[in-house]
């Protein structure tokens, strides 16, 4: 099973600004069969990027991803209001799927 | 539109099952897997499982093995888990997602909360 580690578990950010959000896997994902979830409280998660640099329908151009085999990033150019809550970082391989920890963007 | 409506929230006491159903509409049910993530408190998402609801084939975590079953009314476009020995560690929000593009999640249920109490 591949293990996905989200770092940092926290970064508070003011709006406006720059966040950098990492997964790392413990094994390469293979095709990049990467994708990141936006979770706000009491919501389920939204689908933002997938195959590591693909926007999901209707999400800001703002959010980017990119990255391949073992180290992948979330970057969101500038931070808006309502881009503050928990990021997680999903891989499939071999009929599995997992989710990272996840990283919390607080304002700052 | 794609919707997945699920079950309400349960309280079960340790030792008991709980089966949370999943309904869907807006899309063809039997196109498309559906998998099953969990949510305890404060905590991050889990993969139970998925079941292909046009064969009714399943995959499930190896946490899982034994003690979850995905199954599925085509009839009524409805999945359902039901969780079996329960204790405390299964509090948790249990989400129905469906699989897109093979490897994703798109839509997702609300997510009922099922306590586990005595």
């Amino acid at each position: 099973e591949i293990v996905l580690t989200q770092s940092p578990g926290t970064l508070s950010l003011s709006p406006g600004e720059r966040a950098t959000l990492s997964c790392r896997a413990s094994q390469s994902v293979s095709n990049n069969y990467l994708a990141w979830y936006q979770q706000k409280p009491g919501q389920a998660p939204r689908l933002l990027i997938y195959g590591a640099s693909s926007r999901a329908t209707g999400i800001p151009d703002r959010f980017s991803g990119s990255g391949s085999g073992t180290d992948f990033t979330l970057t969101i150019s500038r931070l808006e209001p309502e881009d503050f809550a928990v990021y997680y970082c999903q891989q499939y391989s071999n009929s599995l799927w997992t989710f990272g920890q996840g990283t919390k963007v607080e304002i700052k | 539109q794609v919707q997945l409506m699920q079950s309400g929230a349960e309280v079960k006491k340790p030792g008991a099952s709980v089966k949370v159903s999943c309904r869907a509409s807006g899309y063809t049910f039997t196109g498309y897997y559906m998998h099953w993530v969990r949510q305890a408190p404060g905590q991050g998402l889990e993969w139970m499982g998925r079941i292909n609801p046009n064969s009714g084939d399943t995959n499930y975590a190896q946490k899982f093995l034994g003690r979850v079953t995905l199954t599925r009314d085509t009839s009524i476009s409805t999945a359902y888990m039901e969780l079996t020995s329960l204790t405390s560690d299964d509090t948790a929000v249990y989400y129905c997602a469906r699989e897109w593009n093979y490897h994703y999640f798109d839509y997702w249920g609300q997510g009922p909360l099922v306590t586990v109490s005595s």
